[in-house]
Parts: C-alpha cells; structure tokens; sequence
C-alpha cells in the first residue's frame, strides 16, 4: 500500500525558509522510473507544479521558482525534502507531494493529504 | 510556463453530459499523450480519474471519459451524479521535464 505524508510548520514568517518533508511508504525511490513530484495550492486557487526529483537523483524546477527551490531525497528514509527560500505571503498554499512514474505514464498516481502552511508575520 | 486553460465552471443536472476543455500549447498537451484529469472535493487531495489521455485508473466510474485533438484535451463525464460535483483538474507533461495544470473547472450539479 502506497502512502505519503507531507509535515512541516503551518506558519512561516516572510523572507523565512520553509522546508516540508515528504514520507512515503509502499514504494522505494531507488526503483527505476519513479519520482517524487511537490504540488502546491494557494486557498482557492489551482493546483501549481513546483520540483521532482527522480529515483535517479535528477532534479527539475518551476521556472518562475528555479532560484527558491531546493529539492533533496534520503533513500534510506523514504523521504523527499523541499525547501523554499525566500517566503512571502503569497506562497500561503497546501503544499502537496506525490508519487509518478517517469518512464511511462508522467501522472501522479498516489498523493499526501497535503500540508497548509501560511505566511505571515 | 502558463497554465493550461480550463473553464471556470461548468453545470449540469443529474443524468446529462458534461465535457471540460483543456487548452495548452505544442509544448505540451500538443506534443505528448500525456494528459491526466484530477478530481477535488473541497479540503481533500486530488484523486486520478484520467491519464494518458484516455485511460481511467481501476475503480475509477467508466462515466469519465477524456479525448484529445491537437493542443486540446477533453473530459466528458456522463450520467452526471451528485458526488460528480467537485473541481476538476487538466494535467500535461512538458517539455524540460515538467508538468503543467490548468486552472480548474467547478462542476455544478443542478
């Protein structure tokens, strides 16, 4: 069985970092073709792709974020780690992570419940 | 990299057809068979019901259908049910390794 469970704070201070971990369990990020993917959604608005890291160690970004983002795995733990620097009130979102397959498919099969986090002084 | 563009809302009564429209670009929905359709029920994650443009997940309702031509990827639910009514959203690989979502359709249930 596939689970993902992201944590992290729920409150953040601007221009503070943020760093949400994602644990999963059911799958190995060392299995060719799978990746991690994190997902954000700001209240009531739609869902924004931001990084994957693959089960090879390559790491894609969202272009408008590229410079805030930092995307990192633990094999070992089963867990993908997601930083973003920089925080302003407008990154107040769910933060989801998800699991694809990269080799065949490129959908997000199983997601995390998602973490709120909110940024505000 | 803009959003995929989606209808804000669409409606319907109990028993009809509705279909959501997908628009992207040659870099994406245009380039690979690589759509998916997400559902949302307010506060929840969003669940697969599409991927690869035509094919549902097991368990997901054979009332979910998706299509696809050119730079414009499609949803049709049908026999439309009340626990239909949710946002739903349009997915695309790109180009560069990266995905695209469109903006979301709220569904209505008359």
């Amino acid at each position: 069985q596939v689970t993902l469970r992201e944590s992290g704070p729920a409150l953040v201070k601007p221009t503070q970092t943020l760093t949400l971990t994602c644990t999963f369990s059911g799958f190995s990020l060392s299995t060719p073709g799978l990746c991690v993917t994190w997902i954000r959604q700001p209240p009531g608005k739609a869902l924004e792709w931001l990084a994957r890291i693959d089960w090879d160690d390559n790491k894609y970004f969202r272009t408008s974020l590229k410079t805030r983002l930092t995307i990192s795995k633990d094999t070992s733990k089963n867990q993908v780690v997601l930083t973003v620097t920089n925080m302003d009130p407008v990154d107040t979102a769910t933060y989801f992570c998800a699991r694809s397959k990269v080799t065949t498919g490129y959908y997000f099969d199983y997601w995390g419940q998602g973490a709120q986090v909110t940024v505000s002084s | 990299q803009s959003a995929l563009t989606q209808p804000a809302s669409v409606s319907g009564s109990p028993g009809q057809s509705i279909t959501i429209s997908c628009t992207g670009t040659s870099s994406d929905v245009g380039s690979y068979n690589l759509v998916s359709w997400y559902q949302q029920h307010p506060g929840k994650a969003p669940k697969l019901i599409i991927y690869e443009v035509t094919k549902r997940p097991s368990g997901v309702s054979n009332r979910f259908s998706g299509s696809k031509s050119g730079n414009t990827a499609s949803l049709t639910i049908s026999g439309l049910l009340a626990e239909d009514e949710a946002d739903y959203y349009c997915c695309s690989y790109a180009i560069s390794g990266i995905w695209m979502f469109g903006g979301g359709t709220k569904v209505t249930v008359l």
